[in-house]
């Protein structure tokens, strides 16, 4: 199993602003993805953090709002850029194997609001 | 494209008696099902998989899910509900490349004393 660290918890930030987001795997892991979930909500995909190249986006979100690194096999960041209050949200790093056996493992999340 | 729904937005049961989540899926190809369970103020936890083999599949916390291919279903069940069995829990697919994973709305599971 992995255990995933993601950090800052909570954050309160103002508009216009950006928050970088960064998720630490204690072990490698083939698949990183960025989710964002309201509270009691589904959890929606942002985006496939992948390894060494630029992150695969899902409709709807975009690199210049959402830019995503990935230097490694453990380790990730996720910056909301130019921040609104429809940004406010729990954002969750997931990592995994990939392939038909493997499960997700899922950071804490990051509860931001935006004021 | 690859997706799950849950049709409850809720469920309450009584504790000790069975409890049933249900989940239907469309997916081209052999569906990949997951249940995963959020507790409050906590990440998300995997519960259990389908990927081949028996249809009932064995699960963490006494859960197990039936896997039923002519009603593409994928129902979360536990015999005797607890009280610590209340949380949000998600039924999730995962595309055939085995990559992504595409979640539920999710339903909440209510166990009163």
């Amino acid at each position: 199993s992995a255990v995933i660290s993601q950090k800052p918890s909570r954050d309160i930030c103002q508009r216009g602003t950006s928050l970088t987001i960064q998720c630490q795997v204690d072990s490698q892991v083939t698949m990183m993805f960025w989710y964002r979930q309201q509270p009691g909500q589904s959890l929606t995909l942002i985006a496939t953090a992948n390894q060494g190249s630029e992150a695969t986006y899902e409709s709807g979100f975009v690199i210049d709002k959402f830019p995503i690194s990935r230097p490694n096999l453990t380790f990730s960041t996720l910056t909301v850029s130019n921040m609104s209050p429809e940004d406010s949200s729990i954002y969750l790093c997931s990592g995994g194997q990939g392939g038909a056996n493997e499960k997700l493992f899922f950071g804490s999340g990051t509860q931001l609001s935006v004021l | 494209a690859q997706s799950v729904a849950q049709p409850e937005d809720q469920v309450n049961v009584a504790e000790g008696n069975p409890l049933t989540v249900k989940c239907t899926y469309s997916v081209s190809g052999n569906p990949y099902l997951f249940w995963y369970v959020q507790y409050p103020n906590r990440g998300l936890q995997f519960l259990l998989k389908y990927i081949t083999g028996d249809n009932l599949v064995k699960g963490s916390y006494g859960f197990e899910a039936e896997f039923n291919k002519s009603q593409t279903s994928f129902h979360l069940k536990k015999p005797s509900a607890l009280v610590s069995d209340s949380a949000l829990y998600f039924c999730a697919v995962m595309n055939t490349g085995g990559f992504k994973t595409i979640f539920g709305a999710g339903t909440r599971l209510f166990v009163k004393a």
